[in-house]
């Protein structure tokens, strides 16, 4: 089984500062690890992913992850937030060993970012 | 990146019709698409999933017949909710899947409000 935990239901931070999004996950084989952003009434946009390679993935808009496989995290960070940068992440896991290739979403962080 | 349709954005029904929303690829092929269901303030809950040519696998407790879902080409599927209810009232989210060389992503529609009165 596969599995997605987001222990943070809201992150708080100030325009410029750094953000960071918590993601842990729960796969028996190796883990194909995404990070999406829905904003009000959107779908969801893709903003990275890790498959395999280098831990720290670039993404789209100045986001990055790090895969680190001993604590199972794929954490989002983004080294200045943007007000704009307020919305709905959802991380996201698919066990390479499933059929279907089926995504387990975690709860969701919504981020607000203060001027 | 790849996108991917969602029609209609918005739609009212009234109870005890049935709904038909399309997700479509535009410019890539989907051999499999995803159909989600998003209360407020949650994460998506997957519906089933979408096969082109054949039949759609469902999820635990998901009606099969209330909830049609069609794979008619490599870049449409259509989700059609029938004789629809308030309770069926929610957010509708497809994706789609792209397969490159680098491996699988999944992309999404931008979804579709369902408002049953």
């Amino acid at each position: 089984a596969q599995s997605v935990a987001q222990p943070e239901d809201q992150v708080n931070v100030a325009e410029g500062n750094p953000l960071t999004v918590k993601c842990t996950y729960s796969v028996s084989g190796n883990p194909y690890l995404f990070w999406y952003v829905q904003y009000p009434n959107r779908g969801l946009q893709f903003l990275l992913k890790y498959i395999t390679g280098d831990n720290l993935v670039k993404g789209s808009y100045g986001f990055e992850a790090e895969f680190n496989k001993s604590q199972t995290s794929f954490h989002l960070k983004k080294p200045s937030a943007l007000v704009s940068d307020s919305a709905l992440y959802f991380c996201a896991v698919r066990d390479e060993k499933a059929a279907g290739n089926k995504l387990t979403f975690g709860g969701g962080t919504r981020v607000l970012v203060k001027p | 990146g790849a996108v991917v349709s969602q029609h209609p954005s918005w739609v009212i029904c009234k109870s005890g019709t049935s709904v038909k929303i399309e997700c479509r690829s535009l410019d890539f092929q989907a051999t499999t698409m995803f159909w989600y269901r998003q209360f407020p303030k949650q994460s998506l809950m997957l519906m089933a999933t979408s096969n082109e040519g054949s039949k759609a696998t469902y999820e635990q407790g998901v009606e099969k017949d209330k909830f049609l879902i069609n794979h008619a080409s490599l870049t449409l599927s259509t989700l059609t909710v029938t004789s629809a209810h308030p309770e069926d009232s929610s957010f509708y989210i497809c994706s789609a899947m792209f397969q490159t060389n680098s491996g699988n992503t999944i992309y999404f529609g931008e979804g579709s409000w369902l408002t049953v009165v």
